[in-house]
């Protein structure tokens, strides 16, 4: 699977959109982008995941360059409960995928 | 996810004891996984299972056992702790993967301190 690089943290204020930033230049064809949030050492939760096209469900909107080699999550209206770990994760769907995590991002919303 | 339990919570035993952590689905899932996660650090992979007949080792197996013993059911075991496998535990259930997705439902996790 494709290695993927982030920050380690970055804040916002209440209430406006965080940009989660991930470098992923080694993706291949067939892998997508996950993305995972822990809060506060609860197990991992799925956000959303993508291809190449840009997603979006209730939770959060994903953005993939047309080369795929960076992606960025969009918290469109960020609460004090979005604090957490963020983790971008490239993988296959085949029969024999896995998760691989890396240290993630810290986002902590601020007041 | 209270479609995914583990027990116990937390545990607090010594080197040398034998442990074992348990993990419950009812979500109906074909795969089940164990995770560990150290502090400031990801989880990393320990042992999955596919089906009831399937077993893997993970990126960290060493010192690790598991038993499948039906679709529900994924234990660990510790057969011998020691300091350094003191950690938050966490067991995961997906799908069979279909239509392209492969999410991963985890549990509440395990605090695991080995004196």
């Amino acid at each position: 699977d494709a290695k993927t690089t982030q920050p380690p943290s970055m804040d916002c204020a209440e209430g406006r959109a965080a940009n989660l930033p991930c470098n992923h230049s080694t993706i291949s064809g067939n892998e997508y982008v996950y993305w995972y949030r822990q809060i506060h050492s609860q197990g991992p939760q799925y956000i959303i995941h993508g291809l190449k096209n840009n997603e979006t469900n209730e939770m959060a909107s994903l953005i993939i360059t047309e080369d795929r080699k960076s992606s960025t999550l969009i918290l469109p209206h960020a609460t004090l409960r979005d604090t957490a770990v963020y983790y971008c994760i490239v993988t296959t769907t085949g029969a024999n995928s896995k998760l691989t995590f890396g240290k993630g991002i810290t986002l902590s919303v601020r007041p | 996810d209270a479609d995914v339990t583990q027990t116990p919570r937390n545990r607090i035993t010594k080197t040398g004891k034998r442990i074992m952590l348990e993990c419950s689905q009812t979500k109906g899932h074909d795969r089940m996984y164990w995770y560990r996660q150290d502090p400031g650090l990801g989880l990393r992979l320990i042992y999955y299972s596919f089906d009831v007949k399937d077993i893997n080792k993970g990126e960290i197996s060493d010192g690790y056992s598991v038993s499948r013993q039906a679709q529900a059911k994924f234990s660990l075991s510790l057969e011998s702790a020691i300091p350094n496998q003191t950690a938050l535990y966490f067991c995961a259930t997906s799908d069979a993967v279909q239509m392209g997705h492969n999410e991963q439902f985890f549990g509440p996790g395990t605090r695991l301190t080995v004196l």
